[in-house]
């Protein structure tokens, strides 16, 4: 069974800019998540996708977005880039969700942003 | 506020010692933690679910105890060994935070031979 797929592997914007990132999940599962990792706050939730449907949603900005398709797999966009958005953007998968069903996530291996 | 802390400090060990790791939280009433491990440049991996009214989960090398009187969860690596080297999150939510599985920063384990 493939793991996590993310891509790309590696990103680098200037501010201003704007950035999609794409999340493919372990085939079955329906719940995305998708979570921002930087050395200083450590790992924040942004967002998590099931059935297409946003279900929660972390303290982050509206320049944060996302969206999940039929398929579940994910996509997160980030508009007008800052300096702060550089960072590593894991997504995760799982059948049902962490906290309805007690599951485990499942990561990929994430996409490091720079942000120039 | 919720908090969930680990040591921010990295913990270095001799091989074949037993590793202990914290994870304290407050302002949650979690149904269940979790303990993720993280190499560099990777997503984490999870290692072992424990819930409420368990007190101690093993896996192998591995043990897990919560103490939800204390708050805090005790994550052990008996015979460490170097490619036990990596970074040990833990992980939780709350009842009201369905979705939503809150990290802690991190404890980095670097295990000497």
């Amino acid at each position: 069974k493939a793991g996590v797929t993310q891509t790309p592997r590696y990103l680098i914007k200037t501010r201003g800019q704007q950035v999609t990132l794409s999340c493919s999940p372990i085939s079955g599962h329906r719940s995305v998540s998708w979570y921002q990792q930087t050395p200083g706050q450590g790992l924040q939730f942004l967002f998590e996708y099931f059935s297409e449907t946003q279900r929660n949603k972390g303290n982050f900005p509206g320049r944060f977005s996302g969206r999940q398709f039929s398929n579940s797999r994910s996509e997160m966009n980030v508009s007008t880039l800052e300096l702060g958005d550089s960072a590593l953007y894991l997504c995760a998968s799982s059948f049902g969700g962490a906290g309805a069903t007690n599951e485990k996530l499942f990561f990929g291996s994430g996409t490091q942003l720079s942000v120039l | 506020s919720q908090k969930i802390e680990q040591n921010s400090e990295a913990l270095n060990i001799q091989e074949g010692k037993t590793a202990t790791l914290t994870c304290n939280y407050t302002n949650y009433s979690p149904a269940y933690l979790q303990w993720y491990r993280q190499d560099p440049g990777r997503g984490p991996v999870f290692l072992l679910l424990i819930r409420e009214n368990e007190k101690e989960k093993r896996k192998e090398r591995l043990k897990v105890t919560f103490d939800t009187t204390l708050k805090q969860s005790l994550f052990h690596i008996t015979a460490s060994q170097p490619a036990d080297s990596a970074t040990y999150l833990c992980a939780l939510h709350g009842s009201s935070n369905t979705g939503k599985l809150i990290f802690g920063q991190g404890t980095t384990l670097q295990v000497k031979p």
